[in-house]
């Protein structure tokens, strides 16, 4: 299995534009997670999905924040407008939840930057 | 609200010496406890857990310590060795409820030849 894929490795973006990060999870995990990694706050969970359904946002930061899982194949997290303080890395993770298994796998995680 | 807390943003050990890792909690409903390690430009990846009913698991040369009353929770490294140099993060969950890891802050680890 290639693992939890995440694109792009890298995004560079002005204040005020739109911002898509997508994640492919590992085929036949039901629940996917977004997490945003800081230095002051380390790994913050901001949404996660179980079986495509999202059952906890309460880890979005603003409305400007939206998530997305159309398939069990595809997630997308999109900041619109995006401002400098959403700089940070942003990673996926995926588990099955099966067998007593209770970690993640994660991504590679994307770097964004908004200047 | 910071529900697990690592304290020490990094620690500096000598090649060969114990590395020992804490993490606290202030959630009581977490039962499940696990550590994960993260390279420079790659995802974090699991280490090592313990469940709550247990107060030690060992996996080679690394071992996690759970003191319930305290809230408390160890990483011990042994020997350490220069390719354990990385960021260490404490992760917590309630298996029975939502199922979701909560983080620290992570503590830098660094092994000194």
């Amino acid at each position: 299995d290639a693992g939890v894929i995440q694109s792009p490795r890298h995004e560079v973006t002005e204040m005020g534009q739109e911002v898509t990060l997508r994640c492919k999870p590992i085929s036949g995990h039901n629940s996917l997670f977004w997490y945003r990694q800081t230095m002051m706050r380390g790994l913050e969970l901001l949404i996660y999905f179980n079986n495509n359904v999202p059952i906890d946002d309460s880890g979005m930061p603003e409305d400007r924040f939206s998530a997305k899982m159309p398939n069990a194949s595809f997630s997308t997290l999109k900041i619109q407008p995006s401002e400098p303080r959403d700089s940070a890395v942003y990673f996926c993770a995926s588990n099955p939840f099966v067998g007593g298994n209770y970690g993640y796998t994660f991504g590679s995680g994307t770097r964004l930057t908004v200047v | 609200d910071q529900q697990v807390k690592q304290n020490s943003p990094s620690l500096s050990v000598q090649e060969g010496r114990i590395s020992i890792l804490n993490c606290d909690y202030t959630n009581s409903m977490f039962d499940y406890f696990l550590w994960y390690k993260k390279y420079p430009a790659e995802g974090p990846t699991f280490l090592i857990s313990i469940s709550s009913i247990k107060d030690k698991n060992e996996d080679g040369r690394f071992t996690v310590f759970l003191n319930k009353s305290a809230k408390h929770l160890s990483l011990h490294i042994v020997p350490s060795q220069p390719g354990d140099s990385a960021v260490y993060f404490c992760a917590a969950l309630n298996i029975q409820g939502a199922q979701k890891l909560v983080f620290g802050q992570g503590t830098r680890l660094t092994i000194n030849p």
